[in-house]
């Protein structure tokens, strides 16, 4: 596509609900990122996919959450027992290059709200 | 102290003055890049800059690798430039690798 398309945009769940986040990066793209944006900070990085492979997961909070991209292409995020502490923006970022030497294009973010 | 610090954290301005953003990070890099963030959450990507300046339009960015510092500038604001402006940088030596984040500057532009 042309651009990094994130559903769904908006999502809230109810307190221990599982929820899953979806990030289509722009086609071909090598690099992908999960951040995760509180309300009125920075983005955090959460993970970094290459094609298929998980290769930094450090910024993951905790083992509720999991990410996935088994084709190298769409990725999703998944949060299992979902807690008050993950509202938040999820943004998804993908890259060219392994080295993001072309820089990134972002995504439109997925807000959740847990309830 | 954080990585990568911005200032000011909030900005008001007239329409038509001179906006200057400032970046100021501590981890070693080769680039950093400036992000727009409009309400509703998308990021878009203004610069990619390693040395010197780049503009587009009415947006120049400058950088200072050896001092740690950047500026972005706007000329000539508008209302439609009200957003949140966010620095990042990648943590590594390289210009690739993830972003670490400033808290960014919430710019409102009045008519």
């Amino acid at each position: 596509g042309a651009g990094v398309s994130q559903s769904p945009r908006y999502k809230v769940a109810k307190r221990g609900q599982d929820v899953a986040l979806r990030c289509d990066p722009i086609s071909g793209h090598v690099s992908l990122f999960w951040y995760q944006q509180a309300l009125g900070q920075g983005p955090e990085f959460l993970t970094y996919f290459q094609n298929e492979a998980q290769l930094d997961k450090s910024g993951l909070p905790s083992d509720r959450f999991f990410a996935e991209r088994p084709e190298g292409s769409v990725s999703t995020l998944k949060i299992q027992r979902t807690q008050q502490e993950d509202s938040a923006v999820y943004l998804c970022a993908s890259s060219l290059t392994r080295d993001n030497h072309y820089g990134y294009t972002f995504g439109s973010g997925t807000r959740l709200t847990v309830v | 102290k954080n990585e990568v610090e911005q200032s000011p954290q909030n900005l008001t301005a007239q329409e038509g003055e001179f906006i200057t953003i400032n970046c100021s990070y501590s981890v070693g890099i080769s680039a950093l890049h400036w992000l727009q963030q409009h309400p509703g959450g998308g990021i878009v990507s203004l610069f990619m800059l390693s040395s010197g300046k780049k503009k587009h339009g009415r947006l120049i960015a400058t950088i200072n690798i050896q001092e740690k510092h950047s500026s972005l500038h706007i000329t000539a604001s508008h209302p439609r430039d009200s957003a949140v402006y966010i620095c990042a940088a990648p943590r590594g030596e390289t210009s690739g690798s993830r972003l670490t984040f400033g808290e960014g500057t919430q710019l409102t532009v009045n008519p």
